[in-house]
């Protein structure tokens, strides 16, 4: 059983640019959940997909946008990236939005 | 709207000794769950432990337990013979069972386990 994965681990970008993350989910699971970790804060929830429709969103612009694929691995775009934007970003991925979630390790973005 | 604070930004403990992690939270709900994640530097949120909010008795996974007061909304983690492996950054999170998609999490409790 695969946990979950996260793709690119380091990401440096220029204000105003577009970036794309990606995570797979563990196996079996259907709900992925994205999260925003700025340094040394707590995560903050971005949104969640279930079965490849949003199914909640936290208080993020809509340049913060997602997608869930047929095998339930997931996408976080941002567009017209900003410095804030420089954090953590966690997937998590559960069965049937179940709170039981297994988180990746994350990308770091960092906007210069 | 609900919200998890640890008032603790750090902590110490000397190896092998016992160290109690604060968490508090507020809600208006009556059912729900909670969490102590342990993030240590590999960035990867490892769950510690869970509490669901209809069980009156306190959870335990081995040397980790909680001492769940529902009234005073306090949820507080205790780690006994403390390894130097447990050094990591430790958050309180929170679920709603009516959204079980958002966890809201606390600031995180630094804690460092000393030789």
């Amino acid at each position: 059983e695969t946990g979950v994965t996260q793709s690119p681990t380091h990401l440096i970008k220029t204000r105003g640019q577009q970036v794309t993350l990606r995570c797979s989910s563990q196996s079996g699971h259907n709900t992925v959940s994205w999260y925003q970790q700025a340094l040394g804060q707590g995560p903050q929830f971005i949104f969640q997909y279930y079965r490849e429709e949003e199914n909640g969103r936290g208080n993020f612009p809509p340049r913060f946008s997602g997608l869930q694929f047929p095998n339930y691995s997931s996408e976080l775009n941002v567009n017209a990236l900003e410095l804030d934007d420089s954090a953590l970003y966690l997937c998590a991925s559960s069965f049937e939005r179940n709170y039981g979630y297994t988180f990746g390790s994350g990308t770091r973005l960092t906007v210069v | 709207a609900q919200t998890v604070t640890q008032s603790q930004p750090e902590m110490s403990v000397q190896e092998a000794e016992t160290v109690t992690l604060s968490c508090t939270y507020d809600t208006s709900e009556n059912n729900y769950y909670l969490f102590w994640y342990k993030q240590p530097p590999s960035r990867q949120m490892i769950l510690v432990i869970r509490q669901e909010a209809y069980k009156q008795q306190n959870a335990t996974e081995n040397r980790f337990s909680v001492n769940f007061q529902k009234a005073a909304k306090s949820f507080s983690l205790k780690i006994s013979d403390s390894q130097l492996g447990d050094t990591a950054m430790y958050f309180c999170a929170f679920i709603s069972s009516s959204n079980t998609g958002k966890l809201i999490f606390g600031q995180g409790t630094t804690l460092q386990v000393k030789p």
